[in-house]
């Protein structure tokens, strides 16, 4: 496996489930990223992951959970989700404290539907 | 508020045609990247400009940092079809802001 991978691609969930989106990265990076991709809209930042301590969380809400075990992976945990949080979600990684930080490498994303 | 708009929103041409997509903010960026994004496929970074005024080109694809590093601009010559995509600019003030993004076709 190379670059960043995400699983599952497709995902449909019920309000009241529980599940969670993978993310792992094979790039050497120790910076780790969710964004939401919605129609129309700008990609949302949602949580940083730098050395595995979350340094940003932009305002979202506590039915997100993320979780970053070590530089390779992170995790979203979804539970009691809305419709309206229907939309893909991107993992990408970058390194930071090069110069080259903001050069993110983006996986395929996960699309979500909440019914 | 949008911080940095694109436009246009969408385009849909015939292979071979010209074309330029803006983006534009009223903010300084310390640099802007340019990303294109496949159906299915996350963004793919295509090219980062740093300097007021620089350009760099990529083949067929030629990107503009404006000189007051508020805006930017992508022209394609003699577009085809294989460019069909959207394509992403990314303002980095510390992390990186997206526009909305230039949905392109290109037809054969």
């Amino acid at each position: 496996e190379t670059g960043v991978t995400q699983t599952p691609r497709h995902l449909v969930m019920g309000m009241t489930n529980k599940k969670s989106l993978k993310c792992e990265q094979h790039l050497g990076h120790n910076a780790m990223y969710w964004y939401k991709q919605s129609a129309k809209k700008p990609l949302e930042l949602m949580f940083v992951y730098s050395l595995e301590e979350r340094v940003e969380n932009n305002s979202v809400p506590s039915r997100f959970s993320p979780e970053c075990p070590n530089s390779s992976h992170l995790f979203l945990h979804l539970h009691t989700l809305q419709p309206e949080d229907s939309a893909l979600y991107l993992c990408a990684s970058s390194q930071s404290g090069t110069g080259r930080g903001n050069e993110q490498f983006f996986g395929p994303g996960t699309r979500l539907t909440v019914l | 508020t949008q911080l940095l708009e694109q436009s246009p929103q969408f385009l849909s041409i015939q292979e071979g045609e010209n074309l330029t997509v803006y983006c534009n903010s009223s903010s300084v960026f310390s640099s802007l990247q340019w990303y294109r994004q496949e159906p299915g496929e996350g963004p793919v970074l295509l090219v980062t400009v740093v300097t007021g005024g620089e350009v760099k080109k990529l083949k067929r694809l030629t990107f503009q940092f404006g000189d007051a590093r508020k805006d930017s601009s992508l022209h394609i010559t003699a577009a085809q079809p294989g460019d069909t995509g959207l394509y992403l600019c990314a303002g980095v003030r510390g992390k990186l802001i997206f526009g909305q993004g230039t949905e392109l076709s290109v037809k054969p």
